[in-house]
């Protein structure tokens, strides 16, 4: 119930395609989604996030799109870079039920743009 | 950057030693993590606190404890080392609400062997 599932593992993509990447949740109560991009050697950083009274949100070439009723949301990263290899985690929080803002993170996937 | 450093940086230690990471910060934010991050799992929360001597614990505590004494610091201690807590260890830390972003530090390498 406290999982947040996490697709593909590992992805290529040529440079100016599109990347996506999927996550799914079973816990209803999550109402905070944020990505994380991490970089080889760094923390993680956050990327954007979503809440899920709206069913897209968009900042330059990333978009996370959401459907409360599956209960999965992904990340779509346009025009991809080879600079935008890097790992990305998915995860979910509770924030209006607990302000601790503990996160559930997904497992992860690598993503490799090629010039 | 978020001001959060973690200390020390990589570590090799022998299985049945207690080991203890520090983190730092220097933005006075309320709430500190300790995260482990292993392949194919993600990152996992170990501990958390709330607020000085206020702790919790995360998806996997076992084997681990916290302390936190003072706003700025947050230390995880392995009473006895273990080869399955080989990992890389992140803090991070958050104001709450309004504002949920977590900031991430640099991350502990941790060898037992």
């Amino acid at each position: 119930q406290q999982q947040v599932k996490q697709s593909p593992q590992s992805l290529i993509v040529q440079k100016g395609g599109i990347s996506i990447i999927n996550c799914a949740y079973e816990n209803t109560a999550f109402d905070y989604f944020p990505w994380y991009q991490q970089f080889p050697g760094k923390g993680p950083a956050l990327l954007i996030a979503i809440r899920p009274d709206v069913s897209e949100k968009k900042e330059g070439r990333f978009t996370i799109s959401f459907n409360k009723s599956a209960k999965q949301f992904s990340l779509h990263i346009m025009d991809s870079q080879p600079g935008d290899s890097a790992t990305y985690f998915c995860a979910a929080s509770m924030v209006s039920v607990s302000n601790t803002g503990k996160l559930i993170f997904g497992q992860g996937t690598t993503l490799q743009v090629k010039p | 950057d978020a001001g959060i450093t973690q200390s020390p940086r990589h570590k090799v230690t022998e299985t049945g030693t207690p080991v203890t990471l520090r983190c730092h910060q220097t933005e006075n934010h309320r709430y500190m993590y300790w995260y482990r991050q292993d392949p194919g799992h993600g990152l996992r929360l170990i501990h958390y606190s709330y607020g000085v001597k206020d702790t919790d614990k995360g998806e996997v505590s076992d084997g681990y404890s916290v302390s936190r004494s003072k706003t700025e610091d947050f230390l995880l201690t392995l009473e006895s080392a273990t080869s399955s807590q080989t990992s890389v260890y992140f803090c991070a830390i958050s104001e709450g609400v309004p504002r949920y972003e977590q900031y991430f530090g640099p991350g502990t390498r941790l060898t037992v062997t």
